[in-house]
Parts: C-alpha cells; structure tokens; sequence
C-alpha cells in the first residue's frame, strides 16, 4: 500500500518553463512534508519542506502548495534550467520521529 | 566538512558474505536514520536511533541486519549472510529536531 503517491513518474520540461510535480497521501497523522532532489550517485537534498497550517511556502524558484482538505501537495519549479534536471521525491512525516514516507520520483529532464 | 558521510561508497561482495557500512552523521544531530534505496524507488525506512539508542526497526530489518551507534556518534548497519536481493543503495541521514534530514551520499552494495 503506497502511503504516499507521486505524479507523473516522469516529466520533460522547456527551459524557462514551469515544472509541477504532485502527491497525494491518505494518514491524516501526517504534519511535515518535505521536497528532495537526487542527482545521480547523491544522496537526496532537502529542497523545501512545509507542514499543514500553511497552504504555500516559497523558496527562491520553488514553491510547495499544499491542499488540506484534498490530502494534496505540490511543488512547482519556475523558470526551469538544465541544472534542474534531477529525480524529485516528495515525502510525508508524522510526529516527533520524523520517520518519513516517500513517493516513488519523478525524473524531470528539462531541455535547454 | 560538516555533512554526514558515510563509508565505503561502493561495496561488491560474494553471496553469503558479511558486510558494514559506517555512516558519521553531523556532529550536533541526535538522530541518525538507516534507509535503502533500490533503483526507481524512493528510500525505505530502515532504522532509526536518537543518540546511541535504537528507537524503531523496519519489518524490511530482516534478523541478518543489524545497526549500533556506539555512544552515540557513528553508527554501524551489518548485513549477514548477503543476498541478492541485498543489492541497493544504503543510505543514512541525521537530524536535530528542527532541522530536516542531511543525507550522505550512500554507500551502493552489490550482491554478486
């Protein structure tokens, strides 16, 4: 049972576009939910991170938009560059342990 | 350097072999989590541990794993009796309370 649900598995974007990925969880525990980005061979990197008394928190080009009531969160990229171009997990954590759940990716490949 | 590494980067083995990883979390974090990553997947919950206690095990934790952090600093993850489905990235992070996690770069077990 995947707690954590994560589209689409890939994207292709144009440079300077915009870039959303989407997750959808079901425990209703849940209060921290953050973006990673992975380049190959990295570990992932905490990119921005946002709990559920707040529908959207920006951080320079990335913007996590959270949706309560839909148990929904997004995370869109402006202005895309090549650098971009990474596998992106969202992830869903409850309590004290910040034990957390992760979607399954997304490669996002944006063209030059 | 201040993030958290961890050693070795690649490890091969022969079916059957025991293996360690070691992982040197942030100096200042009180908690260190184990997770494994296999290829297209996101990280799996391992272990977790605040300082040199082991507060939680994954039912992925078969009983040929086993994770120490000695006096609360560097931790250890052992695999007996290697497998192949053993094969994958082997990822730890640490944490303080209010700070998201800081993953190593992994170490990457090949199982042959």
């Amino acid at each position: 049972q995947q707690q954590v649900k994560q589209s689409p598995q890939s994207l292709i974007v144009q440079k300077g576009g915009i870039s959303i990925i989407n997750c959808a969880y079901e425990n209703t525990a849940f209060d921290y939910f953050p973006w990673y980005q992975q380049f190959p061979g990295k570990g992932p990197a905490l990119l921005i991170a946002i709990r559920p008394d707040v529908s959207e928190k920006k951080e320079g080009r990335f913007t996590i938009s959270f949706n309560k009531s839909a148990k929904q969160f997004s995370l869109h990229i402006m202005d895309s560059q090549p650098g971009d171009s990474a596998t992106y997990f969202c992830a869903a954590g409850a309590g004290n342990n910040r034990k957390l759940i992760w979607g399954l990716g997304t490669s996002l490949a944006v063209n030059p | 350097d201040t993030g958290v590494s961890q050693n070795p980067r690649h490890k091969i083995t022969k079916r059957g072999q025991n293996v360690t990883f070691r992982c040197d979390p942030i100096s200042e974090h009180n908690r260190l989590y184990w997770y494994r990553q296999t290829l297209g997947q996101g990280p799996e919950f391992l272990t977790y541990f605040q300082n040199e206690a082991q507060l939680e095990k994954s039912r992925l934790l078969s009983d040929r794993f086993s994770a120490e952090r000695p006096k609360g600093s560097f931790s250890t993850l052992e695999i007996q009796r290697t497998e192949q489905g053993d094969s994958a990235m082997y990822l730890c992070a640490s944490t303080s309370p209010l700070d998201g996690y800081t993953f190593g770069s992994g170490t990457r077990l090949t199982v042959v």
